[in-house]
């Protein structure tokens, strides 16, 4: 069946750096990906959806120059989480959509923490 | 602010016995509902989902009933068992034909041998 693989499953940073979350589709072309963020204990917020070739549509709320995505292929999306703050720790979570089945389809997640 | 949520935050069933969990959404212009099953730790996993054209959909040990008239979305799970304990979400499209969803606030299942 089709697979997300999102990666890293967990990161550790200091304050103040940057890090990327990688989202690849395995089986299949993913021509949109969403990108999730999720408190402990709370529900799914949607972040942003990335369309490939074209620029990532953004949530209210959501800073697109802290959050910026990346969707170069039809198989990889990425998040990089720039100057990350210890409010930015958090459970980060992809998904794409597979247009023949008409199905969506989520990784495994990112906890990232922000020491 | 979320227009997907739950009835309730817990749901504690006997092993073997049927579970119920609820939700209640208010766009009515959404058309694709989906349940997800996430235990800790993981990403959300696909339990199943039914479109606005249908009422009932039955998976293998699951079924979605959706009722537009009052926007309640129900998922039951026939003879839980423990390794269905986790967190229960339901998520609607937030506009027809889309993919972009909103999720509930979540029920946690725990199944009690």
């Amino acid at each position: 069946g089709a697979v997300v693989s999102q990666h890293p499953s967990r990161v550790i940073c200091k304050s103040g750096t940057s890090v990327k979350i990688e989202c690849r589709s395995l089986d299949f072309q993913a021509t949109t990906m969403f990108w999730y963020r999720q408190f402990p204990k709370k529900s799914l917020m949607l972040m942003a959806t990335s369309n490939e070739g074209s620029k990532a549509t953004y949530e209210q709320g959501v800073e697109k120059d802290k959050f910026l995505i990346n969707h170069a292929s039809l198989t990889l999306s990425t998040l990089t989480v720039t100057s990350a703050h210890p409010e930015d720790s958090s459970f980060y979570i992809c998904s794409a959509r597979v247009r023949q089945w008409e199905k969506l389809f989520f990784g495994s997640g990112t906890q990232l923490s922000v020491l | 602010g979320e227009s997907v949520g739950l009835h309730l935050p817990t749901l504690s069933v006997q092993e073997g016995d049927n579970s119920i969990i609820n939700c209640a959404y208010s766009n009515s212009a959404s058309d694709y509902f989906i349940w997800y099953k996430q235990e800790s730790g993981k990403g959300p996993q696909f339990i199943i989902d039914i479109r606005s054209n249908m009422d009932k959909r039955q998976g293998q040990r699951v079924t979605v009933l959706l009722n537009k008239t009052v926007k309640h979305l129900s998922l039951q799970i026939a003879a839980t068992q423990p390794g269905d304990s986790a967190v229960y979400f339901c998520a609607e499209n937030m506009a027809p034909n889309d993919y972009k969803l909103s999720f509930g606030a979540g029920t946690t299942v725990t199944v009690r041998a």
